[in-house]
């Protein structure tokens, strides 16, 4: 297990489809956090997960955004109806227990709503 | 209160030269500041992180400096590289590497 592993690495749907994306984490953390990052911008918090508990939820995620991580390994984004306000790169990265230890970040999926 | 805002937007300096990377906070209650460092395509990668308990820490040729009563921190690089060019993030959190705060980003490119 080399790193954190995102899929796809990039998406191109049309306005008002529904996508998936995966993350799998690096196999001994048991923190996810999925990030937001917009052309320009610094990542922007999303949500988190400690083992399969979503812990904490931003504004930023709409109605249209889920989030889950069912066993407590790899997690699932999925975004509902599509905008082009959406578009943007989606980062998940993982953290052991002791929060003295950074985030390890994948390389994205890059999202683009047409 | 939950800004970090970071400056300057982007950088250039000769290779050798030392880039300064500027960041301020509002929130007291922030206690881990980090530094990423993002190549175009991939994910941010931690370069460096201090803790307020200290006012500097180095990790080869990066230096952070921190001053914790004008809540602002910096990020130096020693000796820099045309490898170092790269988008710089700095960010904090509270209660360790838990939701981060990133600020804007600094575009730093090292001539040759």
């Amino acid at each position: 297990d080399t790193g954190v592993s995102q899929d796809p690495r990039h998406k191109i749907t049309k306005r008002g489809q529904n996508v998936t994306f995966r993350c799998d984490p690096i196999s001994e953390h048991n923190r996810l956090y999925w990030y937001r990052q917009t052309l320009g911008q610094g990542p922007e918090f999303l949500t988190y997960f400690q083992n399969e508990a979503q812990l904490e939820k931003s504004r930023l995620l709409s109605d249209r955004f889920s989030a889950e991580r069912p066993k407590g390994s790899f997690s699932t984004l999925e975004i509902q109806r599509t905008e082009q306000g959406d578009s943007a790169m989606y980062l998940c990265a993982s953290s052991p227990r002791d929060t003295s230890y950074g985030y390890t970040f994948g390389s994205g999926t890059r999202l683009t709503v047409v | 209160q939950q800004q970090v805002k970071q400056s300057p937007q982007s950088l250039i300096v000769q290779k050798g030269g030392i880039p300064i990377i500027n960041c301020a906070y509002e929130n007291t209650a922030f206690d881990y500041f980090p530094w990423y460092q993002q190549f175009p395509g991939k994910g941010p990668a931690l370069l460096i992180a201090i803790r307020p308990d200290v006012s500097e820490k180095k990790e080869g040729r990066f230096t952070i400096s921190f001053n914790k009563s004008a809540k602002q921190f910096s990020l130096h690089i020693m000796d820099s590289q045309p490898g170092d060019s790269a988008t710089y993030f700095c960010a904090a959190s509270i209660g360790g590497a838990q939701k981060l705060v990133f600020g804007q980003g600094t575009r730093l490119t090292i001539n040759p």
